[in-house]
């Protein structure tokens, strides 16, 4: 139990485009998901924290109108890069959270984005 | 503001050897404490959770432990193998997940 998926698992796409990575909680409601970025040999940065049918909450330093975070329902969420820049090129992962007393979160594989 | 830090950075041990990671964070206020392995490229890997109300967990080969007062968690290896090779990061789950930058492992057979 307890799976989380993420589409696509890696895309290349042309400076300037717009790109858009789902993330799913397979077999549980995600009250809470969260977008994390990963640059090469670095950790994780959380980038935002997204709650069911609520904006985003995100850190500071990272552009809310450059990634857009939407959590429409209990199971998805989608971050999309717009604008995409060759500096964006990273790998970015999702995690959710059920909620009800859990603080645990469960991680999708990843989606490795390459901007050209 | 949490911080989680880990010692070493890197690190590399022949096989067979037991070894210690260590991750401290600086807000002792956390819900959970846990250990996650990376392969490069590839996303993370839970290998044990720590409640914040425990003091360690074992799983195989591996065992956490978690000192909330002194702000301190290890993660112990046993019987390593090259299979082990890999960055382990640790995280400290409050409303959020504040990762360490983790330690990059490599058994030498």
């Amino acid at each position: 139990g307890a799976v989380v998926s993420q589409h696509p698992s890696w895309v290349i796409c042309k400076s300037g485009t717009s790109v858009k990575i789902e993330c799913r909680s397979l077999d549980f409601q995600a009250t809470t998901m969260f977008w994390y970025r990963q640059f090469p040999k670095q950790s994780l940065m959380l980038m935002a924290t997204s709650n069911e049918g609520s904006k985003a909450t995100y850190e500071q330093g990272v552009e809310k109108d450059k990634f857009l975070i939407n959590h429409a329902s209990l199971t998805l969420s989608t971050l999309t890069v717009t604008s995409a820049h060759p500096e964006d090129s990273s790998f970015y992962i999702c995690s959710a959270r059920p909620g009800h007393g859990s603080y645990e979160q469960y991680f999708g594989p990843g989606t490795r984005l390459t901007v050209t | 503001k949490q911080e989680v830090t880990q010692i070493p950075a890197a690190l590399s041990v022949p096989e067979g050897e037991n070894l210690v990671l260590n991750c401290s964070f600086t807000d002792s206020a956390i819900y959970n404490l846990q250990w996650f392995r990376q392969d490069p490229g590839k996303g993370l890997t839970s290998l044990l959770l720590i409640q914040s109300s425990q003091r360690e967990q074992t799983s195989g080969r591996l065992n956490a432990s978690l000192d909330k007062s002194s702000g301190r968690s290890t993660l112990y290896i046993a019987a390593s193998q090259p299979g082990d090779s890999a960055t382990y990061l640790c995280a400290a789950l409050d409303d959020k997940i504040i990762f360490g930058k983790g330690t990059r492992l490599h058994i030498l057979p």
